[in-house]
């Protein structure tokens, strides 16, 4: 069974800190990897993707890969409350098979 | 909004009753899929159509039957549900599905439906 592991959190960081979201997965075929928010009562929305081992950054937002330890992650610099969400971490293997993990919740206090 | 639209936004329905989940995507996508987001659980993967053939059915029971006319239509038709089939029904859109190239999907606003 392939699955994508996330602590469901939640996540509780001061506003201005660094909060750092984690993610483990388990096909070893997979080839790319996607962060998505979801605010409660909305859809997901795209964060971010990796498709490379290495830092991607994207403003205040980086997304690590390491496809050796099979581990992703995310980073949420300068955290604001608008940043309070579930974040989604998503994998996708050969063909069109995207297997998310359960989510972890961020709480960015004021 | 993401370019992908769904309807109803919310649905309550009897266990006797049929009903269709209608989604349009505006993006010139290629794949579209149907998800199922339940309480603490992940996203699941119901079906996915490419260039309107269905190329993934995640063992779905038979009450629940898609239907794509075409790459910018997808539906999902409902018929004779459990209470527990209660969740967010998501539909995404994306290029054209394929691992490798970076195929990012893209979700309507989703249908809440809840079964009596």
């Amino acid at each position: 069974q392939k699955e994508v592991e996330q602590n469901s959190g939640p996540l509780s960081v001061p506003e201005g800190a660094i909060a750092s979201l984690n993610c483990t997965y388990s096909d070893r075929g997979s080839q790319s990897f996607f962060w998505y928010r979801q605010y409660s009562g909305k859809s997901p929305e795209l964060i971010m993707s990796i498709y490379s081992n290495g830092d991607k950054e994207d403003g205040r937002f980086t997304a690590q890969l390491n496809k050796a330890s099979q581990y992703v992650s995310l980073l949420i610099r300068d955290s604001q409350p608008s940043d309070s969400a579930t974040y989604l971490c998503a994998s996708l293997t050969g063909g069109f098979k995207t297997i998310f993990g359960a989510g972890t919740r961020l709480f960015v206090k004021a | 909004e993401t370019g992908v639209t769904q309807t109803p936004r919310h649905l309550v329905m009897g266990m006797t009753n049929k009903k269709s989940l209608k989604c349009e995507q505006h993006l010139g996508h290629n794949a579209m899929y149907w998800y199922k987001q339940s309480a603490k659980k992940p996203l699941e993967l119901m079906f996915v159509y490419n260039f309107k053939e269905q190329t993934e059915n995640n063992s779905v029971p038979s009450r629940f039957s898609p239907e794509c006319p075409n790459s910018s239509h997808l539906f999902l038709h409902l018929h004779t549900l459990q209470p527990e089939d209660s969740a967010l029904y998501l539909c995404a859109s994306s290029h054209d599905g394929l691992a490798g190239t970076g195929d990012t999907q893209y979700f309507g606003p989703g249908t809440r439906l809840t079964v009596l």
